[in-house]
């Protein structure tokens, strides 16, 4: 079956700029991850979703950054007036049910390159 | 909060040679540990799981890691490298305040020589 799918792959925007980034979770699957990756370090937790509501979004950085998920499906994350330091490779991830024993299954990520 | 610690972000090693990638947990036992691996340009993948109770957990590809409370440590090994094994390890333990949040080391990138 199909997998978790990110698109765009890659995107380069200017710095002020609005970015969403889109994640397609695997069909079925309640829970939804947005992680963020910087050169050189793991994956770093951003939001969790459970169905269409945000579970758990402390670790988003600050108010320029938003997700939503409005049909607990699809899920999109919004970054308002970009800057140098949001460049990095967005993940998304999806699991059957938001527990710790359940496997994330992650996409292939967006890497978002602000100039 | 749980944390884990990975000792060596580049590991070289010889093809057909042991690979060991080393993890430690930072506090009290964890209800589940992971390791991930990333191989270039492509998603996470998950290796193995630990679930309590478990001492030597068997992933995916040779892959295994022994838990060992009275080091907190939970390593990877693999008895002989091929060429595929190339790629980024990443160690991880959920958040213990609430398990949804999953907490990744910074991860190992494991070279292999032919």
């Amino acid at each position: 079956g199909a997998g978790v799918s990110q698109t765009p792959s890659n995107k380069v925007t200017e710095k002020g700029k609005y970015v969403e980034l889109r994640c397609d979770p695997i069909s079925g699957h309640t829970a939804l991850y947005w992680y963020r990756q910087s050169l050189g370090q793991g994956p770093e937790f951003l939001i969790y979703f459970q169905g269409t509501g945000a579970a758990d979004d402390s670790g988003l950085p600050n108010d320029r950054f938003f997700a939503v998920r409005p049909e607990g499906s699809v899920s999109t994350l919004k970054i308002q007036r970009t800057e140098r330091g949001d460049s990095a490779v967005y993940l998304c991830a999806s699991s059957l049910r938001g527990q710790g024993s359940n496997e994330q299954f992650f996409g292939p990520g967006t890497r978002l390159t602000v100039l | 909060a749980q944390s884990v610690t990975q000792l060596g972000s580049h590991v070289s090693v010889s093809e057909g040679a042991l690979v060991l990638l080393r993890c430690n947990y930072s506090s009290s036992v964890p209800p589940y540990l992971f390791w991930y691996v990333q191989y270039p340009n492509q998603g996470l993948q998950l290796l193995l799981k630990y679930t309590t109770g478990a001492t030597l957990v068997k992933g995916i590809n040779g892959f295994e890691a022994e838990f060992k409370k009275s080091e907190t440590s939970f390593h990877l090994t693999k008895p002989s490298a091929h060429m595929s094994d190339a790629a980024e390890y990443f160690c991880a333990v959920p958040n213990s305040g609430g398990y949804q949040k999953v907490t990744f080391g910074i991860g190992t990138k494991l070279q292999v020589i032919p």
